[in-house]
Parts: structure tokens; sequence; C-alpha cells
């Protein structure tokens, strides 16, 4: 079982609100992702760490950030939510020495109203 | 360019029916990783398989089975004996040799009715 957690499940939130999703792991891994699940169920890498103080866009540009100052941890951060951020994100890690699968978190269903 | 094409939508079937995913994918890269994920209801990716480019022997694990062909560049997914517990969306994907990062197929969405 993956040792990977996202908070908070769900989030409804007004327009204009900074939020932070939280995803942590406890494997050790190297290597952090988030993606983008539109409705249509399409999975959009939005960024990535290859480790501490590394951070990287993804291929699908989003108006969010992140940081990785502890390896077990990736939150991502919009300043200011707009209806178009409404999604479900998903936040994956893995280790970093071969092409080894990727853990997922049970991801976070965000409402912008 | 790399892509991942999963052509099928969705898929409905009755329980105990043979079902097969197709997958298929882009890549100028000579070594690469690809991948099956299952999404339940409730929300994460399950890890199925992962094959590298240079392994083209197909794989069997209980009522799954995974044919790769490099020459028609496919990955397929058959489930056999077919169970409701198996309704779910399913990912194929792709990853590039030290990349890491996944790049998904569309989804499949399964269901298998009693």
């Amino acid at each position: 079982e993956a040792d990977i957690y996202q908070t908070p499940r769900y989030l409804v939130i007004g327009t204009g609100k900074k939020i932070t999703l939280e995803c942590s792991q406890t494997m050790g891994h190297d290597k952090m992702y988030w993606y983008q699940q539109d409705p249509g169920m399409e999975l959009h890498l939005i960024h990535y760490s290859y480790g501490v103080n590394s951070t990287e866009k993804g291929d699908l540009s989003s108006e969010s950030t992140v940081s990785r100052i502890r390896t077990e941890h990736f939150p991502l951060t919009l300043e200011s939510a707009r209806p178009s951020h409404t999604s479900q994100y998903l936040c994956a890690s893995s280790q970093r020495t071969m092409n080894t699968e990727a853990f997922f978190g049970q991801g976070t269903r965000l409402t912008v109203v | 360019a790399q892509k991942v094409t999963q052509a099928q939508t969705e898929i409905s079937v009755v329980e105990k029916e043979d079902v097969t995913l197709d997958c298929v994918y882009e890549t100028r890269d000579t070594t690469y990783y690809l991948f099956w994920y299952k999404q339940p209801p409730s929300g994460e990716l399950v890890f199925l398989i992962r094959r590298n480019s240079f392994d083209e022997q197909n794989e069997i694990s209980g009522r799954y089975s995974w044919n790769f062909q490099k020459s028609t560049s496919s990955f397929n997914f058959t489930i056999t004996a077919s169970q409701v517990v198996d309704s779910a969306v399913y990912f194929c994907a792709l990853t590039p040799y030290g990349g890491g990062k996944l790049i998904f197929g569309q989804g499949t969405e399964l269901s298998v009715k009693p």
C-alpha cells in the first residue's frame, strides 16, 4: 500500500481565495509530481520535482506554484482561485534511481465557486 | 513527440465476459517504459504493471494479461472473466528512459455489470 497522502480530499472555496493543497509521502522518494485531472478524465502533469529545492513546470500550463523544502512534502498553492481551477489534483511520487512506478495519493477534488 | 492513445472511452460488459483495453503509443525514444494504472471510484491511481521497451514478453497475472507489441506500438490489457470489482477507469502511460514523468492516455472507463 502506497504511503502518500493528500489533504484535503474535497475543497469548495470562493473565487479569489488563496489555497494550498498538501501532499506528503513517507517512502523517501526523491521524485514528486502534481497532475491535474479534468472532468473528461485526462491527466496532465502540471509540476514536478526531482529533489529538495528542485521544481519544474509540467506539460500543462498552470497558475499554481509548488515548493519542495523537505523531501517528503510537496505542497501546491493557488494564490487566487478561479472557477477555471475546478478540477481533481493528484500527487504522486517515485524513486529516483530507476523508472519505477509512481505511487499516487487519493487526490484533492477542488471546486471554486 | 510522445503520445498515448486509448481509443475506447467507455466499455460496458457483463460479468464473466473477457474484455481488452487498447493502448497505442508514440515515441522516438528507443528506451522507454509503459504502464497501466487503475483508477477506482475512490480516486487514487493504482499501479498494475510496468514494461520496458526491450521486454516484449507477454505477462499474465491472475485474470489480467498484457500484450506488448513494438511492431504496432501497442500495449493492450485484457481482463479475463471480468468481475464487478473491475469497474474503474484504466490508464495506459508512457515514460521515456530517465524521464520519470508519465504521459497518460485519455483513459478507458470500464463498467462491468452483474
